[in-house]
């Protein structure tokens, strides 16, 4: 079975601050799935990912299969970034998450 | 445009009662999933389903039912409510197209008291 690892658990940035959260999983995957969940809210998907990286607006996604990592980047944070962030790596149907990174962005 | 929808929104419930978590959605999907969210916690897969007629126990099954009639619907039954099932339940769907995201719906918060 996949263990997926996040870092950090908890991270509180000042507003404007370039934000990095990290997913490290243990055995080789298909794809890499990076979730938000906002306080009390629903959870959507920012980013799916196999390979290289992947931008969408102020987000940004890499993936290095070979060392079994990837990294999600917040540029220029706002406090409406603040939310939980989870990686989930694809296991056949089914995804196995980690157990989020809980952001809090301060102005 | 719905996508999946979770009824009812919070639940309080007295041990032993039984209880079902609804769920739907509009996006012909094949594939459903139920988990729980606890504090602290990764989400938890509870039940899967590929197509209508076909389910598939997950991580943490016990303690749960599902049935998969419709596409559309994938009903989650908790027959004797217990305090360790106090959690945040999330339904998702996914196309069976290639290697989609999963959509879920906004959460069932249920307390077992």
């Amino acid at each position: 079975k996949n263990e997926v690892e996040q870092s950090p658990q908890n991270l509180t940035a000042q507003e404007g601050e370039f934000i990095t959260i990290n997913c490290s999983y243990s055995v080789g995957i298909s794809a890499l799935h990076w979730l938000q969940q906002h306080p009390g809210g629903g959870i959507v998907s920012l980013f799916m990912l196999s390979s290289g990286k992947k931008k969408h607006g102020r987000l940004i996604a890499t993936i290095n299969i070979q060392e079994k990592h990837s990294s999600l980047h917040i540029t220029a944070s706002h406090p409406r970034d603040s939310a939980v962030y989870i990686c989930a790596v694809a296991d056949g149907n089914k995804l196995v998450f980690g157990a989020g990174t809980i952001l809090r962005v301060k102005s | 445009n719905a996508g999946v929808t979770q009824t009812p929104k919070f639940r309080i419930l007295k041990i032993g009662q039984s209880m079902t978590l609804q769920c739907t959605q509009d996006m012909n999907h094949n594939y459903m999933y139920w988990y729980r969210q606890d504090p602290g916690m990764g989400l938890k897969l509870i039940y899967y389903s590929v197509g209508a007629g076909i389910t598939d126990k997950g991580e943490v099954p016990n303690g749960y039912n599902v049935s998969r009639s419709t596409t559309e619907d994938f009903p989650l039954r908790l027959e004797l409510a217990a305090p360790s099932q106090t959690s945040v339940y999330f339904c998702a769907s996914r196309s069976y197209a290639g290697t989609q995201p999963q959509h879920f719906g906004d959460g069932t918060r249920l307390s077992i008291l």
